[in-house]
């Protein structure tokens, strides 16, 4: 079974401009979630999506946005990108469907330098 | 005061060794719970889920004390291939959101 999976692997943008981030959740996952993990710093939450809505939000500006697709794929925004977005940004998915569905698996991850 | 809080590390130990780990979680609403590993400049890993009963996989067994707000990891018979960031993680009412404590380090010595 295919896991999470991430692109691009790598990224590097300059002040102010935008980055898109995408996510393909394991095959039958309806939920996808994205955190950042800043150098040195622990996971932090950012955005759920499930069946295509915004479930929860973390503690981050409106500048950080996303979607999730009819296929639950999934695409994070970071508009006006400052230097300490710089980080990498982890995809996770759940299967909601099963007793268990708050067990997230992650993808390999996004790392995002901002110049 | 962090909504959960481990000790950082690092345990270092030989293989072989027994080592274990522990975690407190502030909100006693929480209702799931879990270990991740993470090696280096990798995604974390699920490593088991954590059941009020306590639960077991091999050389690794995982206890939830509600009533403390704490869960432990045990790691037995320690192999190289165990070092790696241990990951405690608390999920609190439905809100999808993993909550995660900063990590304990393994190094485990030949």
């Amino acid at each position: 079974e295919a896991g999470v999976t991430q692109s691009p692997t790598h990224l590097i943008k300059t002040r102010g401009q935008q980055a898109t981030l995408r996510c393909s959740p394991i095959s039958g996952h309806t939920s996808v979630y994205w955190y950042q993990q800043a150098l040195g710093l622990g996971l932090q939450f950012l955005l759920w999506y499930d069946e295509g809505e915004e479930r929860n939000r973390g503690n981050f500006p409106p500048r950080f946005s996303g979607r999730q697709f009819p296929n639950y794929s999934s695409e994070l925004n970071v508009n006006a990108l400052e230097l300490e977005d710089s980080a990498l940004y982890l995809c996770a998915s759940s299967d909601r469907t099963r007793g268990s569905y708050n067990e997230q698996f992650f993808g390999p991850g996004t790392r995002l330098t901002v110049l | 005061r962090k909504e959960v809080e481990q000790d950082p590390g690092p345990f270092n130990v030989p293989e072989g060794a027994t080592v274990a780990f522990n975690c407190t979680y502030s909100n006693s609403a929480s209702q799931s719970f879990f270990w991740y590993r993470q090696d280096c400049r990798k995604e974390p890993k699920l490593l088991m889920s954590v059941y009020s009963s306590g639960n077991e996989d091999g050389r690794f067994t995982a206890q939830l004390n509600r009533a403390s707000q704490y869960i432990s990891l045990l790691i037995r018979d320690s192999k190289l291939s165990d070092s790696a960031t241990y990951l405690c993680v608390v999920i609190s009412g439905n809100t999808g959101k993993l909550i995660f404590g900063q990590g304990t380090t393994l190094q485990v010595k030949p």
